[in-house]
């Protein structure tokens, strides 16, 4: 079955960099375009970051362009984010997604990881 | 600030039909699909409802989707306690950005 396993997250200071990791299992993970979405905490769903199939492309939001940092490894099935400058305000639940195409739709998330950024 | 309007609560009684409102723009909703999805607290979105109207296997036809022009709508029907959660929508922009409502908490009175 398909499964995402998001790890990496934690306690960082302002200002710092982190790196989450999401390890994917149960489908071909170089066919699917990944996505990354957080939720703040009592907040909703804001979308993050995509990363096409191969790698070939990438595509940010306003709030993270220029900080994050989304990449791929398809040899090891595993899907990346790369936290740099980290604020305040990125504290928050960081979900990875698997994009269908047929259903234009995130139809698989991880269970996520919280990463607080605090002093 | 969510790029897509929704509603921040709405409710319902058993057995009712209850929807939830999602609005955007020409650049959004008025050229892609919407997706919604349901949530909740403490665990991962799920999918619940693709292009505009489908429903994934295993989602009850008690939900369904529409969508007229720049908005969408959730409906559920013959509603249920375990229908409380929080409700999403969301699709693309033409600069191939995600986005998402705000979301509504939805509660079975």
């Amino acid at each position: 079955q398909v499964q995402l396993v998001e790890s990496g997250g934690g306690v960082v200071q302002p200002g710092r960099s982190l790196r989450l990791s999401c390890a994917a299992s149960g489908f071909t993970f170089s066919g699917y375009g990944m996505h990354w979405v957080r939720q703040a905490p009592g907040k909703g769903l804001e979308w993050l970051a995509v990363i096409w199939y191969d790698g070939s492309r990438q595509e940010y939001a306003d709030s993270v362009k220029g900080r994050f940092t989304i990449s791929r490894d398809n040899s090891k099935n595993t899907l990346y984010v790369q936290m740099n400058s980290l604020r305040a305000e990125d504290t928050a639940v960081y979900y990875c997604a698997r994009y269908n195409g047929i259903y234009s739709s995130w139809d698989y998330w991880g269970q996520g990881t919280l990463v607080t950024v605090s002093s | 600030q969510s790029v897509l309007t929704q509603p921040p609560s709405a409710s319902g009684t058993p057995g009712q039909r209850v929807t939830i409102s999602c609005s955007g723009s020409s650049s959004n909703i008025g050229s892609n699909t919407i997706n919604w999805y349901q949530q909740f607290p403490g665990t991962a979105p799920k999918l619940l409802i693709y292009n505009d109207n489908r429903r994934p296997s295993g989602v009850p036809d008690r939900f369904s989707g529409s969508k007229s022009g720049t908005s969408a709508s959730l409906a559920i029907s013959g509603l249920q306690s375990e229908d409380e959660a929080n409700y999403y929508c969301a699709t693309w922009d033409d600069s191939l950005l995600g986005g998402f409502g705000g979301g509504t908490k939805l509660t079975v009175l």
